[in-house]
C-alpha cells in the first residue's frame, strides 16, 4: 500500500544534541510537508518541500532544517534541541500545495 | 481572529446519537475545506473534503456556507469508535502561499 513512513516513531534525546527525524513516501507526491504538534494543540507548519523547491515558515526557528535528497525522502534536523522541543513530528505529503495531506505516524520526541 | 476556530469541546454524546460540529475561517478566499479525524497520540487522518455543494459519507455529513464562513461536520447514529478529536482544516493563501492551516480540533467522546 502506497504510504508516509516515518522513523525512527519515538526519538530520546538530550538537551543540545542534535537529532535527526526521517520520513519517506510511496505516493509519489511532489510536496511534503513537516509539522510540529504539542498536546491538545493544532499541528504547526514548519516547513514544506515542492519538489526541490523549500519554503520555511517565517517562524520557524533556525534549529529547524530539512533536506529532501530525492522524491521519496525528506529530514528534520533539529540542531540544538531545547526542552520546549519535544514534540510529536508529523510528516505530510500532498500531489499539489492546498490539497489534501497524508500523514506519517509521527515521531515523538523527548528531550531530556 | 484565529484563521480557523473550532469549539474544542468535549462533546460527550450516548450510542446512536447525532452529533454536529461546527468551524469558522477567517479568509474569504479560502477554496479547499477538509475534515481530518485525529485519534490520541496518532496521526491527523483525512476523513472528508468539504465541497461546496456539501457531500455525504455513509454516516458523515459535511456542509460549506461560504457566505458566513462556516463549516459544518454532522455525524449521525455515533459509534464507539467515532471518539476522537475532529479537526478542521482550511487552505490559507496569505501571502501568495496556499497552506493548510488546521483548527485545534473539536474531541467527541461516545459512550453507551
Amino acid at each position: 500500500d502506497a504510504m508516509v513512513i516515518q522513523n525512527p516513531r519515538y526519538q530520546v534525546t538530550q538537551f543540545g544534541k542534535p537529532v535527526t527525524l526521517s520520513c519517506s513516501q510511496t505516493l509519489n507526491h511532489n510536496v511534503m510537508y513537516w509539522y510540529q504538534q504539542k498536546s491538545s494543540q493544532a499541528p504547526k507548519l514548519l516547513f514544506h518541500y515542492y519538489d526541490k523547491d523549500f519554503n520555511n515558515e517565517a517562524d520557524t526557528p533556525d534549529n529547524f532544517q530539512s533536506r529532501r535528497p530525492n522524491t521519496s525522502f525528506c529530514f528534520l534536523d533539529i540542531r540544538s534541541p531545547g526542552l520546549g522541543d519535544a514534540a510529536m513530528y508529523l510528516c505530510a505529503t500532498s500531489t499539489a500545495l492546498g490539497y489534501e495531506q497524508f500523514f506519517g505516524p509521527g515521531t515523538r520526541l523527548t528531550v531530556l | 481572529r484565529k484563521e480557523v476556530e473550532q469549539d474544542p469541546g468535549p462533546f460527550n454524546v450516548p450510542e446512536g446519537a447525532t452529533v454536529a460540529f461546527n468551524c469558522t475561517y477567517s479568509n474569504s478566499a479560502s477554496q479547499s475545506f477538509f475534515w481530518y479525524r485525529q485519534d490520541c497520540r496518532k496521526e491527523p487522518k483525512l476523513l472528508m473534503s468539504v465541497y461546496s455543494s456539501g457531500n455525504e459519507d455513509g454516516r458523515f455529513t459535511a456542509q460549506l456556507n461560504r457566505a458566513s464562513q462556516y463549516i459544518s461536520l454532522l455525524i449521525r447514529d455515533s459509534k464507539l469508535s467515532d471518539s476522537a478529536t475532529y479537526l478542521c482544516v482550511v487552505n490559507d493563501l496569505t501571502g501568495g502561499g496556499n497552506k493548510l492551516t488546521f483548527g485545534t480540533g473539536t474531541q467527541l467522546k461516545v459512550e453507551l
